[in-house]
């Protein structure tokens, strides 16, 4: 199982809202990424968990709010955001090793709108 | 910080064709990656390339680490309708943790004409 999944696929909130987006594997993967993708752009990594410890914060403003309750498991909590924060959030995962590249594995995406 | 530099930033070709793009970087990179992208979907990692002069392939898609380096680059030959998409070359940079950043290029948007 390569598999990284996100839920939801598409998600629109208002600026007063309070919402979170879930990423799961199961490839026994001990680091785990957040990516934010505006259009036409390549991703940019927000946050990197590595053995379930926050290891990057790439001074993400606080109303993301990253967890990571489990090795499969990676949330992001999102309050009071702004409209320019409609993006494509991805996740992925990847083994942890020093010295070596480990190949990052992405999920699809949850598409947020914020009105 | 560092950037990768990736052109040409689009391509319109006609089936059967071959396409090239490459990128380039002011920093030594170890690794240099090609990812692609479908609309709606998250980047798929194409090829690894993990030493220097190293030219790998996969399939229809050849790619080359340069003897700096410090660039790259990956060609598609005999293009298909499904070879569409969106295509990034990536550099990962190891942290402190053990995990990787990945730096991204700008992409180069993949058209081809039936």
């Amino acid at each position: 199982d390569t598999e990284v999944t996100q839920t939801p696929k598409h998600l629109v909130m208002g600026m007063t809202n309070k919402k979170s987006l879930k990423c799961e594997q199961h490839m026994g993967h001990r680091a785990m990424y957040w990516y934010k993708q505006k259009a036409k752009k390549p991703p940019e990594l927000m946050f990197v968990y590595s053995y379930e410890k926050l290891s990057i914060n790439e001074s993400v403003p606080s109303r993301f709010s990253p967890e990571c309750p489990n090795s499969s498991l990676l949330n992001l909590h999102l309050h009071a955001l702004q409209p320019e924060d409609s993006a494509l959030y991805l996740c992925a995962s990847s083994q942890v090793g020093f010295g070596i590249y480990n190949e990052q594995f992405f999920g699809p995406g949850t598409r947020l709108t914020v009105l | 910080g560092q950037q990768l530099n990736q052109s040409p930033q689009s391509m319109f070709i006609q089936e059967g064709e071959d396409v090239s793009m490459n990128c380039t970087s002011s920093s030594i990179f170890n690794t240099w990656l090609w990812y692609k992208q479908d609309p709606g979907e998250g980047p798929v990692l194409l090829i690894a390339l993990y030493k220097a002069g190293e030219l790998t392939s996969n399939g229809r898609l050849t790619a080359q680490f340069g003897i700096t380096r410090k660039d790259s680059f990956l060609n598609i030959s005999a293009s298909i309708p499904s070879d569409v998409g969106i295509y990034f070359c990536a550099g990962p940079l190891l942290t402190q943790g053990g995990s990787e950043k990945l730096v991204f290029g700008k992409g180069m948007k993949l058209t081809v004409n039936p």
